[in-house]
């Protein structure tokens, strides 16, 4: 059983330019979950999915931001007109409903906006 | 809203003498608490967690937690800590009375670090 799969790890972009990254998570987890996590603070919760619908979006998630996952499975996460704000590590995460509510994350993407 | 708190940035401790790391919760119901792992530029790794029962909870690498909720805590703890234990530490609760979605609350992160 594989765990929680992001791609790519790290990415180095202009600001304005579009970056999207891809989450493959645990097979048969239902609930996907994307985080952001900056230099110095704990994660902050973005979106939920649970199958291919997104239940939840936090207001950090702004317009530019946006999340998919078409057939439950896999999911991506776009951000337009990037900035040097969104430079953070972007954590995936899933769960499976009655799994005694635990969470697994992946490995993050590293985002860097220059 | 539910919110953790871990008071201490970083807890130094010698090898092979026990530690804890410090976490306190505020949510409107009976907490779900969880302690994350994360090791240099790597994700989270789930270390344990507190559901019902016991207040007591042993998880991962030898850690266990313990759960107090007069005190509104729920402490890592190690009885003899390891040089390779040294890592970023999170705790993060959940409040179940917020039945429709399982959004995890973080606190800021204890860093530890064994010296040899």
């Amino acid at each position: 059983d594989t765990g929680v799969s992001q791609d790519p790890r790290h990415k180095i972009t202009k600001r304005g330019q579009n970056v999207t990254f891809r989450c493959d998570p645990i097979s048969e987890h239902n609930r996907l979950y994307w985080y952001r996590q900056t230099l110095g603070q704990g994660p902050e919760f973005l979106t939920y999915f649970q199958n291919e619908a997104q239940l939840e979006k936090s207001r950090l998630l702004s317009d530019r931001f946006s999340a998919e996952r078409p057939k439950g499975s896999f999911s991506t996460l776009e951000i337009q007109r990037t900035e040097q704000g969104d430079s953070a590590m972007y954590l995936c995460a899933s769960s499976l409903t009655g799994d005694g509510n635990t969470i697994y994350f992946g490995e993050g993407s590293w985002l860097t906006v220059v | 809203a539910q919110s953790v708190a871990q008071p201490e940035d970083q807890v130094n401790v010698a090898e092979g003498n026990p530690l804890t790391v410090k976490c306190t919760y505020s949510v409107s119901g009976n907490p779900y608490l969880f302690w994350y792992v994360q090791y240099p530029n790597r994700g989270l790794q789930f270390l344990l967690k507190y559901i019902t029962g016991d207040n007591l909870v042993k998880g991962s690498y030898g850690f266990e937690a313990e759960f107090n909720k007069s005190q509104t805590s729920f402490h890592l703890k190690k009885p003899s800590a390891l040089v390779s234990d040294s890592a970023l530490y999170f705790c993060a609760v959940r409040d179940p009375m917020n039945t429709g979605f399982q959004k995890l609350v973080f606190g800021t992160g204890t860093r530890l670090l064994v010296s040899p």
